[in-house]
This record gives structure tokens, C-alpha cells and sequence, in this order.
């Protein structure tokens, strides 16, 4: 069966970097492209980005270009969402989700990571 | 960016009831629109695309309508199981944006 399994709770010091990681399984990694969507303590939903395991390319929401990179190991069906110069307002929980159509990008998400936790605090 | 609107904010209800959740987009955004419900501590999981259509494994109870600008879920019965919040999300066009969420709550 299909499974997005993330890395586990981080916490982090203002402006440090965070790098997610989601391992994929029971599906063909390169077929279907990845999204990171993250959720704030009691708020809703907000898109990252995507990221193409194809290809390697990428599409990052323009709330987070210039700190986001979005990567891959093909060796381990993993990909990785590394955010930068962090303040608060990155605490929140962060998934990944897969594409619901491989080969195309049709911007809905059948399959979530558990949400890996980051909080940033002095 | 599209602005996704989603009303009401919370709403209480009994097991069997019919409840529909509506969700406003602030363009047309023809049939692109999908339903999340999320339990807390969970993520979400996908119940309707394309407006209308069911994704495999989620019980007929749960339909979705519109298109446009307006859009509305509905469960026809609630079962104990379905009390949780829901998000619609639009994906006409990047960035995605979701609404913000109705919470139902046992009354």
C-alpha cells in the first residue's frame, strides 16, 4: 500500500534551517509528483510547493522562494523539503503529499505524510 | 491568488443528521475543487475531486456539488466517525489555496 512516512518533530532556534524528509513507499516514486503543504498550531492548510522525483524539477509558492528547496534521493524513494532563515511563524506541522494523477500535475493529494513537526523558539 | 472562503466556520450536529458545508471561491474556478476532512493530530484525507466526484473509498454518504464560484459538501447521515474539519481546496490555478476549515462537532 501506498505510504508517506516524514522525519520526526524538530525543534530549531530563529533563522536556522529545517530539512523534512518523506520516505515513500508501494508506488512507483518517479511517477507521481510531490507536494509540501504545511499547517500552522490551529490554522488551516497552506501550499508549498511541488517537486517533480522525475525530473527534479521544482515550483515553490512564491510565500516561500528564495527559502525553500525541494529534493530527492532516488535510492531511498525520499524526498526532502529544506526551509531556511526560520522565525515563528514556521512553527507548524509539515506534510508532504503525492499527486493523485501520476505523470500530471493536478494540484489534489490523495496520499499525506503523518506531518512532521517543526517549532522555532529561542 | 484565489481566495477560498468556507461557511460556516464551525457547526454543531447529531448523528444522522444532513449537514452541508459551503465553500466560495473569489473566481470562477469551473469544476477544480476538492474536499479534505481532517481529524485532529491527523493528516488530511482526500474525500472528493472535481467538485462531485468521490474518491475511491469514501462512503456514499459523502457527495460535493457547484461549480464556478460556489461549491458545497454534503453528508447525508452523519456517522459518529465523520465528526471532524473539513477544507475545501481550490486547484484551478497555482497557487493552491484552501479554505479555512468548518469544524463539526457533536451537539
Amino acid at each position: 500500500q501506498v505510504q508517506l512516512v516524514q522525519s520526526g518533530a524538530e525543534m530549531k532556534k530563529p533563522g536556522a534551517s529545517v530539512k523534512v524528509s518523506c520516505k515513500t513507499s508501494g508506488y512507483t516514486f518517479t511517477y507521481f509528483y510531490l507536494h509540501w503543504v504545511r499547517q500552522a498550531p490551529g490554522q488551516g492548510l497552506e501550499w508549498m510547493g511541488w517537486f517533480n522525483p522525475n525530473s527534479g524539477d521544482t515550483n515553490y509558492a512564491q510565500n516561500f522562494q528564495g527559502r525553500v528547496t525541494m529534493t530527492r534521493d532516488m535510492s531511498t524513494n525520499t524526498a526532502y523539503m529544506e526551509l531556511s532563515r526560520l522565525g515563528s511563524d514556521d512553527t507548524a506541522v509539515y506534510y508532504c503529499a503525492r499527486d493523485a494523477l501520476q505523470w500530471q500535475l493536478h494540484y489534489y493529494f490523495d496520499y499525506w505524510g503523518q506531518g512532521s513537526l517543526v517549532t522555532v523558539s529561542s | 491568488d484565489i481566495q477560498m472562503t468556507q461557511s460556516p466556520s464551525s457547526l454543531s450536529a447529531s448523528v444522522g443528521d444532513r449537514v452541508t458545508i459551503t465553500c466560495r471561491a473569489s473566481q470562477g474556478i469551473r469544476t477544480y475543487l476538492n474536499w479534505y476532512q481532517q481529524k485532529p493530530g491527523k493528516a488530511p484525507r482526500f474525500l472528493i475531486y472535481a467538485a462531485s466526484t468521490l474518491q475511491s473509498g469514501v462512503p456514499s454518504r459523502f457527495s460535493g456539488s457547484g461549480s464556478g464560484t460556489d461549491f458545497t459538501l454534503t453528508i447525508s447521515s452523519l456517522q459518529p466517525e465523520d465528526f471532524a474539519t473539513y477544507f475545501c481546496q481550490q486547484s484551478y490555478s497555482s497557487p493552491v489555496t484552501f479554505g479555512q476549515g468548518t469544524r463539526l462537532d457533536i451537539k
